[in-house]
């Protein structure tokens, strides 16, 4: 059964390093999440991504973020300086249709800001 | 806006026993809804979803759900729980528009004794 692979399953960085969550989404979707979930709290939307840009953010998408599809498969979170309040799991998420295709979630990142 | 309400963070069962996770939304149109699950160390799994089709919904694992509009609930049952049952367990409304980004509830603990 196709999958959302996401890597690493688990990162540990220093505060102000630069981090990349890569995902790879299933392989005939069109429409990509990231979404996170800080220990203890919700589930948040963080952006999503169509036909190579961002179609909606969050407010806590803020420029430390970044969101990019180099190669076609791959899909990547960017966080440029992290902050201790970046340590989250993060969730990457596909479908192939906006509207009722069902979201695909990968097993997650689990990034720790030290 | 959307949004989902869990009204228990923490349910503890009897393997044998019906489950019952409560959820109640609030939305201006007709909503989209689905129940999701995350097993420990594991990803978000879609157990059902409503999309203004049949009021009574059918998910995997024998979970299922029942659109109420005058109650404006979406509650989780099944006859009768199994250890594997044991895991978080959200309800998740879906914000109509170009994305259809996903609202997250704040997640239900299901817990099932032997």
């Amino acid at each position: 059964e196709p999958e959302v692979t996401q890597t690493p399953s688990h990162q540990v960085t220093q505060m102000g390093q630069e981090v990349i969550l890569r995902c790879v989404p299933i392989s005939n979707h069109l429409y990509f999440y990231w979404y996170r979930q800080i220990l203890g709290q919700k589930v948040e939307f963080l952006v999503s991504f169509y036909n190579n840009e961002i179609s909606e953010k969050s407010e806590i998408f803020d420029d430390q973020f970044s969101v990019e599809r180099p190669d076609g498969s791959n899909f990547t979170l960017k966080i440029r300086s992290t902050k201790l309040e970046d340590s989250a799991m993060y969730f990457c998420a596909s479908r192939s249709q906006p509207n009722t295709g069902e979201l695909f979630f990968g097993e997650g990142s689990r990034l720790t800001v030290l | 806006a959307q949004s989902v309400t869990q009204l228990d963070s923490h349910v503890s069962v009897s393997e044998g026993t019906p489950v019952l996770l409560r959820c109640n939304y609030s939305s201006s149109y007709s909503p989209s809804l689905f129940w999701y699950v995350q097993h420990p160390n594991k990803g978000l799994q879609l157990l059902l979803k409503y999309t203004s089709a049949a009021t009574l919904v059918k998910g995997i694992n024998g979970f299922e759900a029942e659109f109420k509009k005058s109650e404006t609930s979406f509650h989780l049952t099944k006859p009768s729980a199994h250890m594997s049952d044991a895991a978080e367990y959200f309800c998740v409304v879906s914000v109509r528009g170009a994305t259809n980004k996903l609202i997250f509830g704040t997640g239900t603990l299901l817990a099932v004794q032997p």
